[in-house]
């Protein structure tokens, strides 16, 4: 059964520095979608993407977190200037379409460990 | 905030069916009922969804009543492998986000 791949399985990155991180979506799925969740607390949304450009994004994207599809495959989420409070298992999803009868898909995440 | 509420967890005996409820008064027409499942800290995966009919596939059953304003998922035979945490979620109109609540530990014992 086709899944989503997440990459590194875990990271641990100094304060300050950028972190990339990287997701092989389902390969004929059209939406992508990150999701981030810190220890002992729920899973939150941060943003989706289609058509190469954000359709949705939450409060907690902003300007330190961007998203690409640098090439057919991969889907990244870049954080410019990681902070300690960035620390989180980060899930990336995927959906055929966006939103009513279309599940979103999610790998098994990335967790970033913040220095 | 999420849309639904849960019970914050419950137990059932392997081999017996579990039962999970949910509730979600304030469903509008077009939302869809969406159930994921989250075992330790791994990505949580699909299980099934529904409008208004009652779905079944090789994982589970929901059952939505008729006013829409519950649900319930039912596992047929629950396993220690099923033991996670379940979340019952409705899907926002306005996009395509998923909010996830607190859902139910499920605990499925020997």
């Amino acid at each position: 059964e086709p899944e989503v791949t997440q990459t590194p399985s875990h990271q641990v990155t100094q304060m300050g520095q950028e972190v990339i991180l990287r997701c092989v979506p389902i390969s004929n799925h059209l939406y992508f979608y990150w999701y981030r969740q810190i220890l002992g607390q729920k899973v939150e949304f941060l943003v989706s993407f289609y058509n190469n450009e954000i359709s949705e994004k939450s409060e907690i994207f902003d300007d330190q977190f961007s998203v690409e599809r640098p090439d057919g495959s991969n889907f990244t989420l870049k954080i410019r200037s990681t902070k300690l409070e960035d620390s989180a298992m980060y899930f990336c999803a995927s959906s055929p379409y966006g939103g009513g009868n279309q599940p979103q898909h999610f790998g098994d995440g990335t967790r970033l460990s913040i220095l | 905030d999420a849309k639904t509420t849960q019970p914050p967890s419950m137990d059932c005996a392997e081999g017996r069916a579990a039962n999970l409820p949910c509730n979600h008064s304030t469903i509008s027409g077009n939302e869809y009922v969406y159930w994921y499942r989250q075992i330790h800290s791994q990505g949580p995966q699909y299980i099934i969804h529904g409008l208004k009919n009652n779905e079944t596939n090789e994982m589970a059953s929901l059952i939505i009543t008729e006013d829409r304003k519950s649900s319930t998922l039912i596992l047929p035979h629950a396993t220690l492998r099923d033991t996670a945490v379940y979340y019952c979620i409705v899907e926002e109109t306005s996009g395509s986000r998923l909010t996830f609540g607190e859902g139910t530990q499920l605990t499925v014992n020997p």
